[in-house]
């Protein structure tokens, strides 16, 4: 069982060029979410979809876009990255949404690296 | 802004003491939600403690949690060096809101 998976799993991109990271999950979970982690700020969400069909911003959504592709699959795309999107993102999913259970599962995360 | 903070940003302990971490967060929480990091890889969740609940138990792990004090604790007792790693804690009122974590180093 995979659980969630993240590709690519590193990428070195210079300004302004975009690139799509991808997500998908296989435990059928409802809700996904786009998560950035970086050095002393702990990890704060980009976007999230709480089910199929519907797409939300967090706490920092400026310059991202996202796609909920279908059940399985959530990506999140840079249409011009800047230096400053440098982090580790990692892709959750999680069974519920809204109610008092949410036990997130994680990917290993992508390497973004903007020059 | 981060909802939970963790206290201490770092810990270092020996092998066979307890390890303390605390977390306090702003709005009222569904629940509260413990993960781990090892080092250059996902988060993984530990425990998960409801908002009616006072103080839950897995295994080496005791979390309480103080809704009048908008604060919980992570208790592992008894660590080990393969418990080095960063811990954090993140609360539900909807969506989930990480705080930023406290690095744990457990010397043999």
């Amino acid at each position: 069982n995979a659980g969630v998976t993240q590709t690519p799993k590193f990428q070195v991109l210079k300004t302004g060029q975009s690139m799509t990271l991808q997500c998908a999950q296989d435990m059928n979970h409802n809700s996904m979410y786009w998560y950035r982690q970086d050095p002393g700020m702990g990890l704060r969400l980009i976007y999230y979809s709480a089910s199929e069909g519907t797409t939300d911003k967090g706490e920092v959504p400026n310059g991202y876009n996202v796609s909920r592709l279908n059940k399985r699959e959530f990506s999140l795309r840079l249409e011009s990255a800047a230096p400053s999107q440098t982090s580790v993102y990692f892709c959750a999913s999680s069974g519920t949404w809204g109610g008092d259970t949410g036990e997130l599962f994680f990917g290993e995360g992508s390497r973004l690296t903007v020059l | 802004s981060q909802q939970g903070e963790e206290d201490p940003q770092a810990l270092s302990i020996q092998e066979g003491e307890n390890a303390t971490m605390n977390c306090s967060y702003k709005t009222s929480i569904n629940n509260l939600q413990w993960y781990r990091q090892n080092s250059g890889r996902g988060l993984v969740h530990l425990i998960l403690i409801r908002s009616n609940e006072r103080e839950k138990h897995s295994g080496r792990l005791r979390v309480t949690l103080d809704t009048s004090k908008k604060s919980s604790s992570l208790l592992i007792t008894a660590s080990r060096a393969a418990d080095t790693a960063s811990y954090f804690c993140a609360t539900k009122g909807g969506k989930l809101i990480f705080g930023q974590g406290t690095e744990l180093s457990v010397k043999p």
